[in-house]
């Protein structure tokens, strides 16, 4: 168990829809990295929060936002969700000293989005 | 841009036998190497990792060697184990800014007692 935690880990939209994501950082931790997993690929990196700004992102559109909260939990939004966006959606966490990435990243359970 | 490149899979193997899975990586700079593993029913967890050349990780039997001369990170175990079935990816760190991870597509390896 790493102490990060997903919720919902299931769930079913339909094009043009909104979903939120959310996660809880490991106790201690102050960064939280989303990624994306599509079928048969590794996970793409969306975007990273370090002590509540946004600090990297990947190559995704603007509809993919986030925030990360003052307990370093986070969420990820995707506005006008569109069938590619059916995926696997990963959430790790990490401590960071100063911004400085080390790789090391804890994730926790995945949240698969399926978009009908 | 930074890529990495997996061993395609499925891998099966008897157990006891000896595992070897292939990453190569094209990355800027000096990066820092990973395998990160995926158990069934569980999310990825961080095995191994190595920062500068000729490092060598290690962990639960795994070892990889960081081979800059040939951009290679391979991922070894003497002798599998059941309990070694699972989904296995190498990956790269190249913007010590972040925490961007770029990772190979991973390899499946199912291990027959």
């Amino acid at each position: 168990e790493t102490g990060v935690t997903q919720s919902p880990t299931h769930l079913i939209k339909t094009r043009g829809q909104q979903v939120t994501l959310r996660c809880s950082s490991q106790s201690g931790h102050n960064t939280v990295s989303w990624y994306q997993q599509a079928l048969g690929q590794g996970p793409q990196f969306i975007f990273q929060y370090y002590r509540e700004e946004e600090n990297g992102r990947g190559n995704f559109p603007p509809r993919f936002s986030g925030l990360q909260f003052p307990n370093y939990s986070s969420e990820l939004n995707v506005n006008a969700l569109e069938l590619d966006d059916s995926a696997l959606y990963l959430c790790a966490s990490s401590l960071e000293q100063r911004g400085f990435g080390t790789g090391e990243l804890f994730f926790g359970e995945v949240s698969w989005l399926t978009l009908l | 841009g930074d890529s990495v490149t997996q061993m395609e899979g499925p891998v099966t193997l008897s157990e006891e036998a000896f595992l070897t899975i292939n990453c190569t990586y094209t990355a800027t700079g000096y990066p820092s190497l990973f395998w990160y593993v995926q158990y069934p029913g569980e999310g990825l967890q961080l095995l191994l990792k190595a920062t500068k050349a000729d490092d060598k990780g290690s962990n639960k039997g795994f070892e990889a060697t960081y081979r800059k001369e040939t951009t290679s990170f391979h991922l070894e175990k003497g002798s599998v184990q059941v309990s070694d079935s699972a989904v296995y990816f190498c990956a790269l760190l190249s913007n010590f800014g972040n925490e961007k991870l770029t990772f190979g597509t991973g390899t499946r390896l199912t291990i027959i007692p």
